[in-house]
């Protein structure tokens, strides 16, 4: 059974940095990409970052180029999100995603909310 | 970036009753569209992929047809847990993935 557990979300001041991890388990991490989405507060989904499955090729959309790092351990089956530079508009709730190497996202895991508030 | 969008934002129908909902993209996707079922509290959950293919477990009340730029999500005959939010989601390779922003389906 597939299995995702989002972590290490918090309050955040704006400028400043933080780390989010899911940790997967009951499937072969190494095999899938990866995504994390995010969605704010009574909004839709947005898609904030995809890492192929061994790491090799990053994507994200413009909103949070050059400031959120996705990245991956398959010896640990961890995703990770580095958010730098936060932005009260960061605001939501951040899922991962397993993606079977097709773009559609067949599990999610529970959400991590993240608050940037002064 | 393809945009996409979804029609109605809200619909009200009663519980046995059909439902169709509506997801158009800003230029052709192929058949690179999926749609996911979201409650409250939860997180989304895969219906349908590659436009019209059910995913693991969903039940054949659900159907998608489309291709290229027109897609719709039909529910036969409604349960009371089919009550929630409905999102599109491109991923054809032209593009970053997109979601649309959503329809409400809502008992009438």
């Amino acid at each position: 059974q597939v299995h995702l557990v989002e972590s290490g979300g918090g309050v955040v001041q704006p400028g400043r940095s933080l780390r989010v991890s899911c940790a997967a388990s009951g499937f072969s991490f190494s095999f899938f990409a990866m995504h994390w989405v995010r969605q704010a507060p009574g909004k839709g989904l947005e898609w904030v970052a995809v890492i192929s499955f061994d790491g090799s090729n990053k994507n994200y959309p413009d909103s949070v180029k050059g400031r959120f790092i996705i990245s991956r351990d398959n010896t640990k089956n961890t995703l990770y999100l580095q958010m730098n530079s936060l932005k009260t508009e960061d605001t939501a709730v951040y899922y991962c995603a397993r993606d079977p190497n097709s773009g559609w996202l067949d599990s999610w895991g529970q959400g991590t909310p993240v608050t940037v508030s002064s | 970036e393809i945009v996409m969008t979804q029609s109605p934002a809200t619909l009200s129908v009663s519980p046995g009753e059909r439902a169709t909902l509506s997801c158009r993209a800003s230029e052709s996707v192929g058949s690179d569209l999926a749609w996911y079922q979201q409650k409250p509290g939860q997180a989304p959950r895969l219906l349908m992929h590659t436009a019209s293919i059910r995913a693991t477990g969903i039940p054949a009340r659900f159907s998608g047809r489309g291709a290229g730029t027109e897609f719709t999500l039909t529910i036969s005959s409604l349960q009371s847990e089919d009550f929630a939010i409905y999102y599109c989601q491109q991923y054809n390779n032209k593009s970053p993935i997109t979601f649309g922003q959503g329809t409400r389906l809502e008992t009438k």
